[in-house]
């Protein structure tokens, strides 16, 4: 059965680098999400995108985020400058298109630990 | 604003016993609605969801939910739980075909022996 592939599943950054959650959607899957939950909290929502571009941001998603389908299967979420408060775990998830077709797939998440 | 909200961060019920998790939500059009189940350290599985086919919705594992548009109600119930239903279920509601879902607070399921 096709899945959502995430990696790393752990990532461990000091405060201000860079870091770089990678996802791979469903293959045919044409609507792409970005979650994130922070320990012990709710899943949040923090951007879609669709036909390249981003359909709707939450105020989550300021500047230090973006999102990129950089080559047609990958899709990632960058964070330019990280803070402790981005310690979470981010879920992508992809959504096919259709009537009635609402379910968003979602991967195993990626950890984020800020140091 | 659209919100869901789950009634119990924290249930807990024997073994064997009805497992009835809460969902609200709040909504000026019609909504889509979903259960998700996450078991510890794990991503989020769907459980079952409602399109606007049937009220009553059967999903995995032997767990359904009734929509109830007058109560703005989701509710999850199974008849008899199992110890290895033990997880955190989350309500998501969403509203047009590519939108975001917007999730409740979660409500932990514990089941004793």
């Amino acid at each position: 059965e096709p899945e959502v592939t995430q990696t790393p599943s752990h990532q461990v950054t000091q405060m201000g680098q860079e870091v770089i959650l990678r996802c791979v959607p469903i293959s045919n899957h044409l609507y792409f999400y970005w979650y994130r939950q922070i320990l012990g909290q709710k899943v949040e929502f923090l951007v879609s995108f669709y036909n390249n571009e981003i359909s709707e941001k939450s105020e989550i998603f300021d500047d230090q985020f973006s999102v990129e389908r950089p080559d047609g299967s990958n899709f990632t979420l960058k964070i330019r400058s990280t803070k402790l408060e981005d310690s979470a775990m981010y879920f992508c998830a992809s959504k096919t298109l259709g009537q009635g077709a609402n379910e968003q797939f979602f991967g195993p998440g990626t950890r984020l630990t800020v140091l | 604003a659209q919100s869901v909200t789950q009634l119990g961060s924290h249930v807990s019920v024997s073994e064997g016993a009805l497992v009835l998790l809460r969902c609200n939500y709040s909504s000026s059009v019609p909504p889509y609605l979903f259960w998700y189940v996450q078991y510890p350290n794990q991503g989020l599985q769907l459980l079952l969801k409602y399109t606007s086919a049937a009220t009553l919705v059967k999903g995995i594992n032997g767990f359904e939910a009734e929509f109830k548009k007058s109560e703005t109600s989701f509710h999850l119930t199974k008849p008899s739980a199992h110890m290895s239903d033990a997880a955190e279920y989350f309500c998501a509601v969403t509203f047009n075909q590519g939108g975001k879902l917007i999730f409740g607070q979660g409500t932990e399921l514990s089941v004793k022996p």
